[in-house]
């Protein structure tokens, strides 16, 4: 089973421009999860999709957007970037019970911004 | 605001034991987890803990938590050079206070450095 995709890698952007992040879920998992992680922050939770819908939204303001296609698949965006948007954007899909949250995350996107 | 602390650092020697503490704050968290994460790499889930349990083992792994003094730790037997990495503990965050099933609140990570 393909675990979770992210692209692209790495990148480079500058300030003011914007950024589109991508995140291919496992096969089956409806829920998409996204994260920032910071060295001063660390992992800080940014929105969760499920069927299409925003199911949940953190504390980021509204240049940090994302949205859910009908196959699951996932991308968030970045508008007039700023240095301090610098991290490592990770994804995590899961499927919804009501049990255990168990997120599968993929190995990221590191953003760099100049 | 809910709160997950974890100690920055430990050491150890290979074949010790290793022990990663985490204090969180909610009180209703109903599964706390332990994920790891090398140089690299994303988070992978090492093992999750009902509330009203209080051990759990899965082979290396051991996981204790004390609900009353909500304190969560994480004992890896015989620490081998490849547990090196960082290691998160994270809970959910209740319903009635936004959480869902994708939002976990994390600790900033403890980095385990394993010494031959």
């Amino acid at each position: 089973k393909a675990g979770v995709t992210q692209t692209p890698r790495y990148l480079i952007k500058t300030r003011g421009q914007q950024v589109t992040l991508s995140c291919s879920p496992i096969s089956g998992h409806r829920s998409v999860s996204w994260y920032q992680q910071t060295p001063g922050q660390g992992l800080q939770f940014l929105f969760e999709y499920f069927s299409e819908t925003q199911r949940n939204k953190g504390n980021f303001p509204g240049r940090f957007s994302g949205r859910q296609f009908s196959n699951s698949r996932s991308e968030m965006n970045v508008s007039t970037l700023e240095l301090g948007d610098s991290a490592l954007y990770l994804c995590a899909s899961s499927i919804p019970t009501s049990g255990a949250n168990v997120l599968t995350f993929g190995a990221g996107s590191r953003l760099t911004v100049l | 605001g809910e709160d997950v602390e974890q100690s920055l650092f430990l050491s150890v020697r290979e074949g010790d034991s290793s022990v990663i503490n985490c204090t969180y704050t909610d009180s209703s968290s109903t599964y706390l987890y332990w994920y790891k994460q090398e140089p690299g790499a994303g988070l992978q889930l090492l093992t999750y803990i009902f509330s009203n349990m209080d051990m759990k083992q899965d082979q290396r792994l051991t996981v204790l938590l004390n609900k009353k003094d909500k304190h969560l730790s994480l004992r890896i037997a015989d620490t081998q050079t490849g547990d090196s990495a960082i290691y998160f503990c994270a809970e959910s965050q209740p319903m009635n206070y936004g959480g869902s099933q994708g939002n976990l609140i994390f600790g900033k990570g403890t980095k385990l450095s394993v010494k031959p």
